[in-house]
């Protein structure tokens, strides 16, 4: 298995414009997470989703992020308009059954909004 | 008060050392997470513990569940060891919901 696999690895833009970062979990896992870090706050929770739903978005900062799970091997998470506070890491990671327990993290989109 | 300590911030040994890093936390849990950050940024994931103990190679990570606290032990270590490792907890009351630690960075040097 591929692991999970996220794109961009980079991304550079301009304040205002929309961003499109996107997640394919690995086959089989029925939970996927996405998390930002940055220096001033760690890694912190922002929305994941169970067997494709949706289950909890209260880490999500503002109306101005969203996430979207539309099958089971493809996720996204959209700002629209970015601003520099943006600025992060952004991981996706995903997990199976609770037997099997652990997070398998994608390498992380670096989002740079300038 | 942050809901998960980590300790220390920052740790400095020599190839050969063994390694001490700890966690607190302040929350009931189900589980516990050790993770492992390269300098490439990318995260591994460590361990998953709920009690005792679990060893990986040179790695050990303890849990004591009374004290809300957990260690994770490095043997031998080695500059590729060098890293940052943080400390997740999963909510006891909703597992999927994971509170991390600030982290430790590690350098051995040779």
């Amino acid at each position: 298995d591929a692991g999970v696999i996220q794109s961009p690895r980079h991304e550079v833009t301009e304040m205002g414009q929309e961003v499109t970062l996107r997640c394919k979990p690995i086959s089989g896992h029925n939970s996927l997470f996405w998390y930002r870090q940055t220096m001033m706050r760690g890694l912190e929770l922002l929305i994941y989703f169970n067997n494709n739903v949706p289950i909890d978005d209260s880490g999500m900062p503002e109306d101005r992020f969203s996430a979207k799970m539309p099958n089971a091997s493809f996720s996204t998470l959209k700002i629209q308009p970015s601003e520099p506070r943006d600025s992060a890491v952004y991981f996706c990671a995903s997990r199976g059954d609770r037997e099997l327990g652990g997070y398998t993290f994608g390498s992380g989109t670096r989002l740079t909004v300038v | 008060k942050n809901e998960v300590e980590q300790s220390p911030q920052n740790l400095t040994a020599q190839e050969g050392e063994f390694i001490t890093i700890n966690c607190s936390y302040s929350v009931g849990i189900s589980a516990l997470h050790w993770l492992q950050q390269h300098p490439g940024g990318g995260i591994v994931s460590l361990f998953m513990l709920s009690s005792g103990k679990k060893k990986h190679g040179r790695l050990i990570a303890t849990i004591n569940i009374q004290e809300k606290h957990s260690s994770l032990h490095i043997t031998a270590s080695h500059p590729r060891d060098s890293a940052v490792y943080i400390c997740a907890v999963s909510s006891r009351y909703n597992n999927n919901d994971m509170r991390f630690g600030a982290g430790t960075r590690l350098t051995v040097k040779p």
